[in-house]
């Protein structure tokens, strides 16, 4: 079946590195995107990773796949206030068609 | 990135109207586009994919005569809420892919308030 699950809530410290991660069902997933989503906005792609790639590193940002556990994860280093937003893990299947979205983790950063 | 809109941002209607929402796709051309709804607080559900010149294409479970879609040219898919109601409320995205690009670009989204 399809299913992306994302942790809920996430809360760091200004400077350090955020890790959020998400994990999925759907073994023929092609590529895994990482959108984010700030209040009352539509959502913005920060990166994706084809599946037979294991990691990408894109400035402040690193997607790891382990896809023999079906596990993603995004780290951001040296978080800051502005990325404080809503962050999706979404798997694209049947094509690249439909994209099979997690809850959202949201993502606080504090002082 | 290229770049979808949205129109209108925001909408509020009374029960039993129809709502039309526009997605345009501003730098390219999209034979094809999704529509999404979110509700407060959880993820974007797939409702259907639009294609250009022919039939929408719609998820299990989303009425196709209440949501009508329409893809009339390679850069513009409508979205008509009809005989809305309260529970129709929510946050509608739509998304396009430029040809041969792997990335979806998503619009702002209308936020959809039926009294």
């Amino acid at each position: 079946g399809e299913d992306v699950e994302q942790s809920l809530f996430l809360s760091v410290r200004e400077g350090d590195s955020s890790v959020i991660n998400c994990t999925y069902t759907d073994s023929s997933s092609t590529y895994l995107y990482w959108y984010k989503q700030e209040p009352g906005a539509g959502l913005q792609l920060l990166t994706y990773i084809f599946s037979n790639m294991d990691m990408k590193q894109d400035q402040r940002l690193t997607v790891l796949l382990n896809k023999k556990d079906k596990h993603l994860s995004l780290r951001i280093a040296d978080t800051q206030t502005g990325d404080s937003a809503i962050y999706f893990c979404a798997e694209s299947i049947r094509g690249y068609n439909k994209l099979i979205f997690g809850a959202g983790t949201r993502l606080a950063v504090h002082p | 990135g290229a770049v979808v809109s949205q129109h209108p941002s925001w909408v509020i209607c009374k029960s039993g109207t129809s709502v039309k929402i526009e997605c345009r796709s501003l730098d390219f051309q999209a034979t094809t586009m999704f529509w999404y709804r979110q509700f407060p607080k959880q993820s974007l559900m797939l409702m259907a994919t639009s294609n250009e010149g022919s039939k929408a294409t719609y998820e299990q479970g989303v009425e196709k005569d209440k949501f009508l879609i329409n893809h009339a040219s390679l850069t513009l898919s409508t979205l008509t809420v009809t005989s809305a109601h309260p529970e129709d409320s929510s946050f509608y995205i739509c998304s396009a892919r430029p040809p041969g690009q792997q990335e979806k670009f998503f619009g702002p989204g209308t936020r959809l308030t039926v009294l």
